[in-house]
């Protein structure tokens, strides 16, 4: 399997309920990304996590990282109709002169009912 | 400040045709990915370039593909002879780069390439 997958590959709540997304990756990381993506749109970056840390917020979204688990997970709290999107996490490679390219999981597609 | 811009937005060519994909930086960025979104499924990489360099090509399939990122000018992606599986859209982003800085890329809305 690919590095960063997501799971669900679906989910879908009701306006004002909590979803959680996972993510699970193969290698070591320096950091890990989630990214939006709205049907037919470009991606949002989102938030970024570092390796060194276990918990980030940004507004209704936390993020948590277990580097001995390679897992991740991102949790929208109160969701809208408006989150309803694509939701994908994503590690840069870690070493060597590409250390730019993002390797993206098959993502989350989202659908939150108003 | 303009974010990442993509033209065109969409795009249909015949078989055989070729197709090229503009990718203007946000202003100050010097690093370009493109990447490619086949339907339902993920982003994968295909390029990575530096003005007038290509650092990383290694998800550019090996015939038909190009890209370059003049001194001056946006950042082309090049498919020669397309075929129906190359139907996809392919998204362009750009980083400031510099250490500590690539981290974050910032995405364009993207092209949609249809092949009939």
């Amino acid at each position: 399997s690919q590095q960063g997958e997501e799971d669900p590959q679906a989910l879908s709540i009701q306006e004002g309920e909590n979803a959680t997304m996972n993510c699970s990756y193969k290698t070591s990381i320096n950091n890990l990304q989630w990214y939006r993506q709205n049907s037919g749109r470009g991606l949002v970056h989102l938030i970024l996590i570092r390796s060194n840390e276990r918990e980030k917020h940004s507004g209704r979204l936390r993020v948590t990282l277990d580097t001995s688990k390679k897992s991740s997970s991102l949790l929208i709290t109160a969701s809208r109709a408006a989150d309803t999107a694509s939701y994908f996490c994503a590690t840069p490679n870690a070493g060597g002169t590409s250390y730019g390219k993002l390797t993206f999981g098959q993502g989350t597609i989202l659908t939150v009912h108003p | 400040n303009a974010g990442v811009m993509q033209n065109p937005r969409h795009l249909v060519r015949r078989r055989g045709q070729e197709a090229r994909l503009r990718c203007s930086p946000m202003k100050g960025h010097s690093h370009v990915y493109w990447y490619r979104q086949l339907p339902e499924e993920g982003l994968k990489f295909m390029v990575y370039l530096q003005k007038e360099n290509i650092i990383d090509e290694s998800g550019m399939p090996k015939e038909r593909f190009s890209a370059e990122f003049p001194k001056e000018g946006p950042s082309i992606l090049r498919i020669q002879q397309v075929v129906r599986g190359d139907s996809a859209a392919y998204f362009c982003a750009s980083s400031p780069g510099g250490t500590g800085r690539w981290e974050t890329q910032y995405f364009g809305p993207g092209t949609r390439l249809l092949v009939l």
